[in-house]
């Protein structure tokens, strides 16, 4: 069935380290695969998004990577900051309809 | 920038009331979506919609009813609600076609005593 997978649940690094999000999906028709970022008590927004024909795409200090034939991809935040603390949920699209998220991960930066 | 307003933040209802989450949108978007949001679960899909009058289930329809008689606007109905229904409900649009991104509206926390 529609499935993703989002790991860990709970992430905690120091200020300037980096932080690493992993998502599995269980469609192999699925073509992409966005991340959104929900800062304490406002709304999800995306930051970043892939499609199956890229491998990997960065943005300034976050990148995402797509392995299409294990079905993974990864979120990746370097040189990390306080205001990188936030609730990170991946999605997958299915049926070219519907966006099925993960369960979340708690991404928490100390100074 | 898009607008996606919802009409209440926070809601609190009794077990077997009807409820109405309104949802409103100000960029002509296509598709419409609610999702409900707890704590270790994510977010889950309970319906969508492509177009006025027209409504898809999403993967947690039971429950729930949806309504889309004009193209702004997208409405989440509990027919009788129920405690396990407490939760935060968050409406969504996208433009369609081959744009997926969804813009969020600042969601409406429901609780049901």
């Amino acid at each position: 069935g529609e499935n993703v997978e989002q790991h860990p649940s709970t992430l905690s690094v120091q200020e300037g380290d980096s932080a690493v999000i992993k998502c599995t999906y269980s469609d192999s028709a699925s073509n992409y695969f966005p991340w959104y970022k929900q800062e304490l008590g406002k709304r999800p927004q995306l930051i970043i998004d892939i499609r199956s024909n890229v491998g990997e795409k960065k943005d300034q200090r976050i990148a995402v990577t797509l392995n299409k034939t294990a079905k993974h991809f990864s979120l990746h935040i370097t040189e990390t900051q306080p205001e990188d603390s936030a609730v990170y949920f991946c999605a997958a699209l299915y049926n070219t309809d519907k966006l099925i998220f993960g369960t979340g991960t708690r991404l928490q930066v100390f100074p | 920038d898009v607008k996606v307003t919802q009409s209440s933040r926070y809601l609190v209802k009794r077990t077997g009331e009807k409820v109405f989450l309104e949802c409103v949108q100000d960029m002509d978007h296509e598709n419409m979506f609610w999702y409900r949001q707890d704590p270790g679960l994510g977010l889950r899909l309970i319906y969508f919609s492509y177009d006025v009058k027209m409504k898809e289930k999403g993967d947690i329809p039971e429950g729930y009813s949806v309504s889309r008689e004009k193209k702004e606007r997208f409405s989440l109905i509990l027919e009788s609600a129920s405690t396990n229904q407490t939760s935060m409900y968050l409406c969504a649009s996208s433009s369609g076609g081959s744009n997926e991104k969804l813009f969020f509206g600042s969601g409406t926390q429901l609780s049901v005593l």
